[in-house]
């Protein structure tokens, strides 16, 4: 099952905050984070695992709540920088695969 | 730094002909995935392999089938392309090691 991701699109002016959401029905053994820029391969931003820890990339950062199978990402100050389409990827630890959800699309504006 | 490289960056196609997607990847690593990403969609899974002639479908195998001859190398081929299978098509590694993925740059097939 793919994993939800809250808002599908948002647009936000330089300097403004936003908050990215990612809801599993499965339970996960860690949650990683990807950023794709427009015509860019999808990049590494991070990976979280059990335990609730924040992890941070720039003024990213995010957390992971195992027990109701979320996981939110913060973008602090956002950048122009920051535009793109943000992917969480579920992992359930028993496979080699992440299941990947079904993005937002983030539009950092001047 | 991790290359993973795909055969084209855009293709067109008709309707019926047998296409190749080929990707190749420098890292040595084991597992190798062929995703399609769609709007509104994400990034959906085809196949992937994690290992030299082994295979196993994803959630989206059907019109789809993969070639790992080299541990380097994977190939998505679309048997008979139909314009339903118009999409961006993404291939990405990993090691062994752990689950995180690293991707090429995307191949936008066309369908006509």
């Amino acid at each position: 099952q793919q994993p939800v991701q809250s808002p599908q699109a948002v647009i936000l002016r330089e300097g403004e905050d936003a908050v990215i959401n990612c809801s599993s029905s499965k339970a996960l053994y860690s949650v990683h984070w990807y950023r794709q820029k427009h015509g860019e391969a999808p990049v590494f931003l991070m990976i979280l695992l059990k335990g609730g820890e924040q992890k941070g990339h720039e003024k990213i950062s995010a957390s992971f709540n195992e027990k109701k199978q979320q996981s939110s990402l913060y973008l602090t100050a956002s950048q122009l920088s920051y535009s793109g389409t943000y992917f969480c990827g579920s992992y359930g630890g028993a496979t080699n695969k992440l299941i990947f959800g079904t993005g937002t699309l983030l539009a950092v504006q001047p | 730094d991790v290359k993973v490289t795909q055969s084209s960056r855009y293709l067109v196609k008709r309707t019926g002909e047998k296409v190749f997607l080929e990707c190749v990847q420098d890292m040595d690593h084991e597992n190798m995935f062929w995703y399609r990403q769609d709007p509104g969609l994400g990034l959906r899974l085809i196949y992937f392999s994690y290992d030299v002639k082994m295979k196993e479908k994803g959630d989206i195998p059907e019109g789809y089938s993969v070639s790992r001859e080299k541990k380097e190398r994977f190939s998505l081929i679309l048997e008979s392309a139909s314009t339903n299978q118009t999409s961006m098509y993404l291939c990405a590694s990993s090691s062994s090691l752990g689950p995180t993925q690293y991707f090429g740059p995307g191949t936008r097939l066309t369908v006509t």
